[in-house]
């Protein structure tokens, strides 16, 4: 079975300072990950994905998560945050093998103050 | 390009009667998925639509709730004898396919059962 945890609900930052949501997984084989972003009252919107090859994926915005395999995390990060980027970010896992649906997590809410 | 549309955005409807919502995913997109998203909670799986084959129905909650896509293209969530509890935003996504590709999302439809 594969299954993604977020283990914050809520992460705080100040405008200007660097930005972290965290987001481990697990799956038997191999992982497709994702990172989407929920702006309020708006669908979701892609972001970013792991596929392979370099570790570090960089995406829309700013965003960038690093793959790390031995810690099965992959971690949503930014240099230097805005107050725009506060809303509801979603990390999803799929193994690569297979045909399973893809799997979110619960969600981070990331709250920038300026 | 045109992305996923949905409707209707909002539904209201008595405890008991019947819903339908529609979605239009994005022009050659092969799959097809409907999430379900309670208030501040994350995406729970539906059901999934790939090409001619037999969707991937393990995600619906009860044999009121069923789906179909009608010549790949456009697809129809079903609610029969609606209760309370299926008071959610309902999304839908479509993509390139399984595997590797990401899923672009529609706005919703946010259904409300009194």
């Amino acid at each position: 079975a594969q299954s993604v945890a977020q283990p914050e609900d809520q992460v705080n930052v100040a405008e200007g300072n660097p930005l972290t949501v965290k987001c481990t997984y697990s799956v038997s084989g191999n992982p497709y990950l994702f990172w989407y972003v929920q702006y309020p009252n708006r669908g979701l919107q892609f972001l970013l994905k792991y596929i392979t090859g370099d570790n570090l994926v960089k995406g829309s915005y700013g965003f960038e998560a690093e793959f790390n395999k031995s810690q099965t995390s992959f971690h949503l990060k930014k240099p230097s945050a805005l107050v725009s980027d506060s809303a509801l970010y979603f990390c999803a896992v799929r193994d690569a093998a297979g045909n399973t649906p893809l799997v979110f997590g619960k969600g981070t809410r990331l709250s920038v103050i300026a | 390009g045109a992305g996923v549309s949905q409707s209707p955005s909002n539904k209201v409807t008595e405890k008991g009667k019947d819903v339908e919502l529609r979605c239009d995913p994005i022009s050659g997109h092969t799959a097809l998925y409907w999430y379900r998203q309670s208030l501040g909670q994350g995406l729970e799986f539906l059901i999934y639509f790939q090409g001619n084959s037999a969707p991937d129905k393990s995600g619906l909650p009860s044999d009121r709730f069923s789906a179909e896509r009608t010549g790949g293209s456009v697809s129809t969530l079903t609610i029969q004898r609606t209760q309370q509890e299926d008071s959610a935003v309902y999304l839908c996504a479509s993509s390139l396919g399984q595997g590797p590709y990401e899923q672009y999302f529609g706005p919703g439809t946010r259904l409300t059962v009194t």
